[in-house]
């Protein structure tokens, strides 16, 4: 069974500064990764997704890496500001999502 | 493309009753997913469909769940006889897999679940 860990739980930070999400995921039988946001009591969007033959993906100031020997994904966020205040969550996609806990930022202003 | 639609967005029920949700996909994507997220976890698989053929079901689904996609469009998720524990916010997705590894899926807003 895939169990996908997200490291740290919650984060805070002041606007400006970058941002690392942690995600780690025990197989690597995947096709491929996906961060999503969540804002609270809403649904989820999608930020970016890596296929599995791939190492990073990029996408304006965010910045997703995958390293899949090793089971590991992160998430940069470059000059954080108020508005990425969120919930992210990882998920991997061996035909469905196995999701991680989630990461809760908060970016002060 | 009007994204991922899920009625109701909020729906409160005694424990006891029926309820049941509706998923609108995107149009052109024939794979649809229904998960479950509860306070502070991330969401769990429930069920999918490839077409109107329904192709996996988690443990999670007790024989209370069922869903269905009649004719390969919009999806219903039914629970019978709701228990607080089905307390959640539950989540359709919908996906057009052009290849194992360029899959993505798309959420819709959910439907928030609270048994009384």
């Amino acid at each position: 069974k895939q169990e996908v860990t997200q490291i740290p739980a919650a984060l805070s930070v002041p606007e400006g500064e970058n941002l690392v999400l942690n995600c780690s995921f025990t197989d690597s039988a995947i096709y491929n990764l996906q961060w999503f946001r969540q804002d609270p009591g809403k649904g989820l969007t999608s930020l970016l997704l890596i296929q599995s033959s791939q190492r990073e993906q990029t996408s304006g100031r965010l910045n997703a890496s995958l390293d899949k020997s090793s089971g590991r994904s992160t998430l940069y966020i470059a000059a954080s500001q108020p508005g990425d205040s969120a919930t992210y969550l990882c998920a991997v996609n061996d035909y469905k999502l196995s999701f991680g806990a989630g990461t809760t930022v908060t970016v002060r202003a | 493309d009007t994204g991922v639609s899920q009625d109701p967005r909020h729906k409160i029920t005694k424990r006891g009753q029926n309820v049941t949700f509706r998923c609108d996909p995107i149009s052109e994507h024939n794979r649809l997913y229904w998960y479950r997220q509860t306070l502070g976890q991330g969401p769990e698989f429930l069920t999918y469909f490839q077409n109107e053929a329904q192709l996996e079901k988690s443990r999670l689904l007790s024989d209370r769940f069922s869903a269905e996609r009649p004719k390969g469009s919009f999806s219903t998720l039914e629970i019978q006889r709701t228990e607080q524990g089905d307390s959640a916010m539950y989540l359709c997705a919908s996906s057009f897999p052009r290849g194992k590894g360029s899959d993505e899926q798309y959420f819709g807003p959910g439907t928030r679940l609270t048994v009384t």
